[in-house]
């Protein structure tokens, strides 16, 4: 276990599809993030679990977003009915004190 | 809430020379940390540099080294001897002390030539 892994690289989808991804952490890391990154821009925080309670979400995470982190181990992100504006990279890290380690991200397009 | 800026969309270098990245981030907090990430084509955020606002001595890492003035809240990045591996897109980031989540700027592309 080398680093935070990301399935699938990349996604492409049809709009008002459903689509999940999925983070495994570094094992021995107890913090698990989700970011989201649009074209050009630096990444913006989604959601934060410390073991498998989700203890803080931002308000970019609409209605149609969901996390779970069932075991506290590895993390799932799901889309509901995407729309266009949902296209981005979603990074996800992990980390045991103050210092994240990220992955390299699920890039998806919604056509 | 914490807000992070980065003025230069795209720095260019010679290789071997030298560039630096300007940030500037406001917060009331007094105890935090600030980051310089680095994101290559293959994506992945890297950690390249770390601060911790308490300390008043700059971080350095091998050709990496910051510039950070607390109360002007600037938080500069220098890439000595820029080698064609630099090339990447450069994040700074805010990390309030025991707090849950990073802050990121725009981004600035540094591009290093050969």
């Amino acid at each position: 276990d080398t680093g935070v892994s990301q399935d699938p690289r990349h996604k492409i989808t049809k709009r008002g599809q459903n689509v999940t991804f999925r983070c495994d952490p570094i094992s021995e890391h107890n913090r698990l993030y989700w970011y989201r990154q649009t074209l050009g821009q630096g990444p913006e925080f989604l959601t934060y679990f410390q073991n498998e309670a989700q203890l803080e979400k931002s308000r970019l995470l609409s209605d149609r977003f969901s996390a779970e982190r069932p075991k506290g181990s590895f993390s799932t992100l799901e889309i509901q009915r995407t729309e266009q504006g949902d296209s981005a990279m979603y990074l996800c890290a992990s980390s045991s004190t103050d210092l994240p380690t990220f992955g390299s991200g699920t890039r998806l397009t919604v056509v | 809430a914490q807000t992070v800026t980065q003025s230069q969309p795209e720095m260019s270098v010679q290789e071997a020379e030298t560039v630096t990245l300007s940030c500037t981030y406001d917060t009331s907090e007094s105890n935090y940390y600030l980051f310089w990430y680095k994101q290559p084509p293959s994506r992945q955020m890297i950690l390249v540099i770390r601060q911790e606002a308490y300390k008043q001595q700059n971080a350095t890492e091998n050709r990496f080294s910051v510039n950070f003035q607390k109360a002007a809240k600037s938080f500069s990045l220098k890439i000595s001897d820029s080698q064609l591996g630099d090339t990447a897109m450069y994040f700074c980031a805010f990390l309030k002390a025991a707090g849950n989540k990073l802050t990121f700027g725009g981004g600035t592309r540094v591009l290093v030539k050969p």
